[in-house]
């Protein structure tokens, strides 16, 4: 069984802090995602990784991923309460066409 | 564009019942996915639809089954329901590049609850 963990599974903080959400695997990935969900709705797209090595920003939001491709990471820089949400990493295997393996999910609450 | 499409939004069955979940993908979308999210397991992959035809499909018994309509639409039937079964089931379609693959857009999903 190919598995993507997730950490933290929880994260509470103030608004104005930065917080950073792993992904890891034991297995190779062709690409990774990483998704934003809110309540009631399906997963948005943030970025997709690719490269081993690669980094991604998206205003506050910076995207990696390892250069043996295997794990990544998002970071989220002075965050805000409109980043509350939960967010998920999805990684796609060589060999498993466009089926998403994804992780448990890092569910963030940023207070005012 | 309109997005993807799931009805009913919300379904209350008993034990032993079956449901019939649909899926309009967005318009020029061939590729329709279905994933199971709960509080436990998380997000899972149950199957992919392609041109009316299986392309993937995930560990999930045989009471989980799929079908895709010539016009794209997908349904998604489960049968001899179980309490396990309750979660929200996402439906996402997608544009394949020659390689199979392309960006996931997910629908608002169908929260099925059995009692």
């Amino acid at each position: 069984t190919q598995l993507l963990e997730q950490s933290p599974q929880f994260l509470s903080i103030q608004e104005g802090e930065n917080l950073t959400v792993y992904c890891n695997s034991s297995s190779v990935f062709s690409s990774l995602q990483w998704y934003r969900q809110e309540p009631g709705e399906g997963p948005v797209l943030l970025v997709t990784v690719v490269t081993g090595g690669e980094v991604k920003k998206l205003k506050r939001l910076t995207f990696q991923f390892g250069d043996a491709r295997k794990d990544s990471s998002l970071h989220i820089t002075a965050a805000q309460p409109g980043d509350t949400g939960l967010y998920l990493c999805a990684g796609l295997w060589a060999n498993a066409g466009n089926m998403l393996t994804f992780g448990g999910g890092t569910r963030l609450m940023v207070k005012p | 564009k309109a997005g993807v499409t799931q009805t009913p939004r919300y379904l209350i069955k008993t034990r032993g019942q079956q449901v019939t979940l649909s899926c309009s993908p967005i318009s020029g979308h061939r590729s329709v996915s279905w994933y199971q999210q709960t509080p436990g397991q998380g997000l899972q992959f149950l199957f992919e639809y392609f041109s009316e035809t299986q392309r993937n499909k995930g560990n999930f018994p045989g009471r989980f089954s799929g079908r895709q309509f010539s016009n794209s639409r997908s349904e998604m039937n489960v049968s001899t329901l179980e309490l396990g079964d309750s979660a929200l089931y996402l439906c996402a379609s997608s544009f394949l590049d020659r390689a199979g693959r392309g960006e996931q857009f997910f629908g608002p999903g169908t929260r099925l609850t059995v009692l």
